[in-house]
Order: structure tokens, then sequence, then C-alpha cells
């Protein structure tokens, strides 16, 4: 089975530019979720969907970020305008929602670096 | 809210020794515990998890952990580690029910040394 796929695997823009990351969740899984990983800040939930619905978008830092899942198989993560510290690694991860061990398959992950 | 503290924020440790990394959690009911693996470059993979039955797991490449209830601790052990450990590792914690998100701890970079 494929797993979880995202694209890019890197990108580097400049401060102010739009930025989309993809996603496409493993097939069958139920639930979407965007992660952003820093050294800071270590592993932060941004957003997360069940059945393509937003249920969660707390840690979504700003108004500059949106997320989207259109269909069960793809969900898109967009900054705009992007800032320098936006830099991180996004992951995007799925999971089962009859699997109630809650188990996630993580994504290679996006990283991003804004000039 | 649940939270997950991972003491240890960097370990370094020569090769065969052992090793254990503590992760406490914060959530009074029934959880399922999870132990994450990041390795340079790399996304995050399962390492091992426990949902029920014997407390004491065992995980791929030999890693081990057990779940103590009384004292909300899942603690990550391997009695022998290898340079190929050097990583990062996440301690996670859900509800029983599945249906939450995950909640990650602040994550343990290991560095095994020769």
């Amino acid at each position: 089975d494929a797993g979880v796929i995202q694209s890019p695997r890197h990108e580097v823009t400049e401060m102010g530019q739009e930025v989309t990351l993809r996603c496409k969740p493993i097939s069958g899984h139920d639930y979407l979720f965007w992660y952003r990983q820093t050294m800071m800040r270590g592993l932060e939930l941004l957003i997360y969907f069940n059945n393509n619905v937003p249920i969660d978008d707390s840690g979504m830092p700003e108004d500059r970020f949106s997320a989207k899942m259109p269909n069960a198989s793809f969900s898109t993560l967009k900054i705009q305008p992007s800032e320098p510290r936006d830099s991180a690694v996004y992951f995007c991860a799925s999971s089962r929602r009859t699997d109630h061990t809650g188990e996630l398959f993580f994504g290679e992950g996006s990283r991003l670096t804004v000039l | 809210a649940q939270s997950v503290s991972q003491h240890n924020h960097h370990v370094i440790l020569s090769e065969a020794a052992s090793l254990e990394l503590g992760c406490n959690y914060s959530y009074g009911g029934t959880v399922n515990l999870f132990w994450y693996v990041q390795y340079p470059g790399q996304h995050l993979q399962l390492l091992l998890k426990y949902f029920s039955g014997d407390p004491l797991v065992k995980g791929i490449k030999g890693f081990e952990a057990e779940f103590i209830k009384s004292k909300f601790s899942f603690n990550l052990r391997k009695p022998s580690v290898q340079w190929s450990d050097t990583a990062e590792y996440f301690c996670a914690v859900g509800r029983n029910s599945g249906n939450t998100p995950l909640v990650f701890g602040k994550g343990t970079r290991l560095s095994v040394i020769a």
C-alpha cells in the first residue's frame, strides 16, 4: 500500500510569496492531520479533518494559514503571504476512524524555507 | 487537556549502553500510548504502541516500553543501543476512542556514539 504522500518535499521561497503544500492520505483513512515541526516548538497540530470536514483548526497560527480537503484523497495547506518564521517541516498524517488506537501514519514531510 | 512530558531533551550514549527515555502524560481516562521514531531527515515512524493487555510492549528493533498506569508513565527502553538508533523519539498519547488527535511530547534526541 502506498503511504501518505506529500509534495513538494522541499520548498524555498521568498517572504510574501504564496506557498501550497499538498497531501494524499492513505486510501480508506477517514482522518487527516497537518502538523508543523520546528526546533523551538516541536511537533504542533495545526488542523485535522474527519471525512473531509475540518474538525479543529485551533492550532492554525494565523489567518495567513488555510487548509482544505476537497475530497477524501487530497488536502492542501496554504500560507499566504509567507514569512520567515513559517520555515519548518510540515507533516501530513492520516488514520482510520475504525482503528480505535488512533495510530497515525505520517508522510515524508515538506521542508519549507522562507527567505 | 492532555499533555505529554518527555524529561530528556538530548541523550548521548555510547554503543552498547542501555537506554531509558521517560514519558509521562496527564489524562485520567483510558489512553492509547505510542512511541514514534524519526531518523535524521525522515518522517515519523511507529516504534511501538499500547492500547490494552500486557503493559510491557515490545516493538521493532529491540525496543520495549512499559505502561505504568499508577505513574501515568510509558517509558521506552532498549538494553543495548546501536549507532543506527541515533534519532529523535516522540511519545504520544491518545484517548481510547481513537477519534481525537494524538498529543505528542516535544521529543528526545538520542545520539549514539562509537
